[in-house]
């Protein structure tokens, strides 16, 4: 099967921090792009998206910026909450497929 | 967000035995389904793409005889492992796509499968 990455790395902040998550891709021609949040024992949680045509995308407290030039996406957690605490996953898609990049495990400090 | 269902959550079955997890788009019409497996502490690992009516394209590495996908309908795809093993002890998890936004994937809750 297809995946990037073996094992997570992982980000430990203070809570009410800001949070940068980042993860590169593989494919130049992907055109959508994902961030999923995923809790332990349990599927992964949409958070925010982004298309090729854009270079920012802002949410609730989550901000995704696409660098196409490096092929580097990264997700940005503003005010990072104890509850904002799982692995986080970037996702392209690539030939009608979703493929995952590597995770970052993100643990919030109280 | 959509609602993607999988059941069984969790299964021990004897090894030599088949297990079937069933993966439901509950409010929308999924034309497009994949099933993933994960390890743990790692990325989930891309198993197969199937299209409602069509048969599944599976990834490199992946036995299709031994893991049986089946999306008869645009709501329900169902993974079959048969003949399990340990060595296929995994969290599989399963997607949908579809809808009123066809790039959006929406995330079932995973099935914990043990083979002892």
């Amino acid at each position: 099967g297809e995946s990037v990455g073996l094992h997570l790395p992982t980000l430990s902040v203070q809570e009410g921090d800001n949070s940068i998550i980042n993860c590169a891709y593989s494919n130049s021609a992907s055109d959508y792009f994902i961030w999923y949040k995923q809790e332990s024992g349990k599927g992964p949680q949409f958070i925010i998206d982004i298309r090729s045509n854009m270079d920012k995308r802002q949410g609730q407290r989550v901000t995704v910026l696409l660098n196409k030039t490096v092929k580097h996406l990264s997700l940005q957690i503003a005010a990072t909450q104890p509850g904002d605490s799982a692995v986080y996953f970037c996702a392209e898609k690539k030939g009608g497929k979703l493929i995952f990049g590597q995770g970052t495990e993100l643990s919030v400090k109280p | 967000g959509a609602v993607v269902s999988q059941h069984p959550s969790r299964v021990i079955c004897k090894s030599g035995t088949s297990v079937k997890i069933e993966c439901r788009s509950l409010d929308f019409q999924a034309t497009t389904m994949f099933w993933y497996r994960q390890f743990p502490k790692q990325s989930l690992m891309l198993m197969a793409t199937s299209n409602e009516g069509s048969k599944a394209t599976y990834e490199q590495g992946v036995e299709k005889d031994k893991f049986l996908i089946n999306h008869a309908s645009l709501t329900l795809s169902t993974l079959t492992v048969t003949s399990a093993h340990p060595e296929d002890s995994s969290f599989y998890i399963c997607s949908a796509a579809g809808g009123a936004s066809n790039t959006e994937a929406f995330f079932g809750q995973g099935t914990r499968l043990t083979v002892v």
